[in-house]
């Protein structure tokens, strides 16, 4: 089976860096992407991890450890709009593309 | 705006009866997935196609379920006899396969939320 286990919530203040962590046990593992979903909107990709380290795009970064089985989403100079859900998923066989996801993290902004 | 769409946005209906929902991808993207998310949980794999062969079923798409991708265009998911637990938010995400590369980026769409009286 998979799993994915991350925090159900985190709260940071406007202008922070937040870390949002994620640790994997699937069958398969062929790279870890975040995506992020605002409620009531559609999820949108983040970023893609396939190989051992840190990938940043901006304002975000996402970082990955295979022999952990771990990664992180770290998101810095924190905005209003970014409170979000925020879900890594696993593509767990190569050749396919179809994402497991975990159950997601709610970030919160706070002023 | 992903440049996914999906038609009804909202769908409210009695358990048994069946429903249709439709998705049109981003025109060049190769390949379909549909998802199925409910409250406060991650979306969950149901199936995709590349092109309109559908290559893969998750177990959690019962005999009631079935789509179709007919040309390799827009795709539409049924629902047969349906049941409150089938009550959710029905995703569908479109990319575009390269031969060579590892991964494609998937585009969702707003979502169709059903559910079931």
């Amino acid at each position: 089976g998979q799993s994915l286990e991350q925090p159900s919530e985190v709260t940071a203040v406007e202008g922070a860096i937040v870390q949002i962590n994620c640790t994997y046990q699937t069958s398969g593992f062929y790279g870890l992407s975040w995506y992020q979903q605002h409620d009531g909107g559609a999820p949108t990709f983040l970023s893609y991890n396939a190989l051992d380290g840190l990938e940043e795009t901006g304002r975000f970064s996402s970082f990955l450890s295979r022999s952990d089985s771990y990664g992180y989403l770290l998101l810095q100079e924190l905005q209003m709009k970014d409170s979000a859900s925020y879900f890594c998923a696993v593509r767990a066989r190569p050749g396919a593309n179809n994402l497991f996801f975990g159950t997601g993290t709610r970030l919160t902004v706070i002023p | 705006d992903t440049g996914v769409s999906q038609d009804p946005r909202h769908k409210i209906t009695k358990r048994g009866q069946n429903v249709t929902f439709r998705c049109d991808p981003i025109s060049e993207h190769n390949r379909l997935y549909w998802y199925r998310q409910t409250l406060g949980q991650g979306p969950e794999f149901l199936t995709y196609f590349q092109n309109e062969a559908q290559l893969e079923k998750s177990r959690l798409l019962s005999d009631r379920f079935s789509a179709e991708r007919p040309k390799g265009s827009f795709s539409t998911l049924e629902i047969q006899r349906t049941e409150q637990g089938d009550s959710a938010m029905y995703l569908c995400a479109s990319s575009l396969s390269l031969a060579g590369s590892s991964y494609n980026e998937q585009f969702f769409g707003p979502g169709t939320r059903l559910t079931v009286l």
